[in-house]
């Protein structure tokens, strides 16, 4: 059973880079889809992006170009950076998974909450 | 850009009701790529069902998905008490990629 774990500042300062870090264990990351997910504290969903193996990424055009999301499988690892972070960035940041398609998540983690502010 | 319409809110009812949710898109679009969650408070969102119609793995028969063109549904035959969350229909495909409604929240009565 795959499972993830999101970690990373629960502060960032406006301006500066959000990065967070989705740790994968129960299986190997490759074969699986990969996403960020945020939602704003008591608002719905919003898809970051999404990314496969071969490391090409796709972004919310909402982002205006601020998301970078990679993965070092070495590590198990999924990363998240956000540059140019607003109070409007602070949310609960998950990151999820499937094994048969991009088009939804089956695997999620249990989500990070970050807030922005000085 | 695709916008996916959730309704109603809010839904009041009973354990052992019959609940039935809709999700509007702005246009039409493939039921292969549409899925419903369930989200609990303080939890992460649950996939119920994907491609319109399919049960994920471990979701009770009780749900069932629903729908094409522009309008879908997902319908609870019987509310168990576990079953009061919000409920967030999402899209694969357009502009962004990857889009969720609003949500509707099942409550109790």
């Amino acid at each position: 059973q795959l499972q993830l774990q999101e970690s990373g500042p629960g502060l960032v300062k406006p301006s500066e880079t959000l990065s967070l870090t989705c740790t994968v264990s129960g299986d190997s990351m490759s074969s699986y889809y990969w996403g960020w997910i945020r939602q704003p504290p008591g608002k719905g969903l919003e898809w970051i992006g999404s990314i496969y193996q071969s490391g090409n990424a796709n972004y919310n055009p909402s982002l205006n170009s601020r998301a970078t999301i990679s993965i070092d499988s070495s590590k198990n690892q999924l990363s998240l950076r956000l540059n140019s972070v607003t109070a409007a960035d602070s949310a609960v940041y998950y990151c999820a998974s499937d094994r048969g398609s991009s088009a939804w998540y089956y695997y999620w983690g249990q989500g990070t909450l970050v807030s922005v502010s000085s | 850009d695709i916008v996916l319409t959730q309704s109603p809110d809010t839904l009041s009812l009973s354990p052992g009701d019959r609940a039935t949710l809709s999700c509007r898109a702005s246009q039409s679009v493939s039921n292969t790529y549409l899925a419903w969650y369930q989200q609990k408070p303080g939890q992460a969102p649950r996939l119920l069902i994907y491609a319109a119609s399919r049960r994920a793995s471990g979701i009770p028969d009780r749900f069932s998905g629903s729908g094409s063109g522009t309008d879908f549904a997902l319908t609870i035959s019987r509310l168990e008490p576990e079953d009061f969350a919000v409920y967030y229909c999402q899209y694969y495909g357009s502009s962004p990629l990857l889009t969720f409604g609003g949500g509707t929240k099942v409550e109790i009565k």
